[in-house]
């Protein structure tokens, strides 16, 4: 079974361009979640997306947003991108209301230049 | 709200020596407690879970149990090897499909 997949592995952009990130889930997941990983903040919560729609979001501003598509793939976008963006973007999927494990994909490294 | 802290690393060891790795969590209500490895280059797996507590998780020699009276889910392993350096991501998360709370995580360096 194929895990959780995520493209492109790096990404390179400048100061005020926009990032898209994408995430493919565990066959027969409906949950996606966003984390952000950035150098000696460890990981935080971004967004949530469960059967379509946006289920929470942290403390991020409106610049990030996503969406879920009917196949339970994900799209992450950074808009207006600043220098503190650069981090790991982590993609993680679970599967129906109930289940209590999350499986991580490999990451994209965003890098603002 | 709900938070998880984790011992300060990094922390290095000789390889088979005892390995333990505090982490203790503030929440409201019962969490299920996690432990994540991230090896160089890497996502985060899975390393271990709890559900309840006094349940004990186990998987590769590591094990925590969850102690609901001092809030706490230490990693422990009797004997580390090279190749369980990583960083471990103590987490915790509530039923509902929630998204998962970390610690700041702890680089583990196991030398020979």
């Amino acid at each position: 079974e194929a895990g959780v997949t995520q493209s492109p592995t790096h990404l390179i952009k400048t100061r005020g361009q926009q990032a898209t990130l994408r995430c493919s889930p565990i066959s027969g997941h409906t949950s996606v979640y966003w984390y952000q990983q950035a150098l000696g903040l460890g990981l935080q919560f971004l967004l949530w997306y469960d059967e379509g729609e946006e289920r929470n979001r942290g403390n991020f501003p409106p610049r990030f947003s996503g969406r879920q598509f009917p196949n339970y793939s994900s799209e992450l976008n950074v808009n207006a991108l600043e220098l503190e963006d650069s981090a790991l973007y982590l993609c993680a999927s679970s599967g129906r209301q109930g289940a209590h494990e999350q499986y991580f994909g490999p990451g994209t490294r965003l890098t603002v230049t | 709200g709900d938070s998880v802290t984790q011992m300060e690393g990094p922390v290095t060891l000789s390889e088979e020596a005892f390995l333990t790795i505090n982490c203790t969590y503030t929440a409201t209500g019962y969490p299920s407690l996690f432990w994540y490895v991230q090896y160089p280059g890497e996502g985060l797996q899975l390393l271990l879970k709890a559900t309840k507590a006094d349940d004990k998780g186990s998987n590769k020699g590591f094990e925590a149990t969850y102690r609901k009276e001092t809030t706490s889910f230490h990693l422990e392993k009797g004997s580390v090897q090279v190749s369980d350096s990583a960083v471990y991501f103590c987490a915790l998360r509530f039923s509902g499909n929630t998204p998962l709370v970390f610690g700041k995580g702890t680089r583990l360096s196991v030398i020979a």
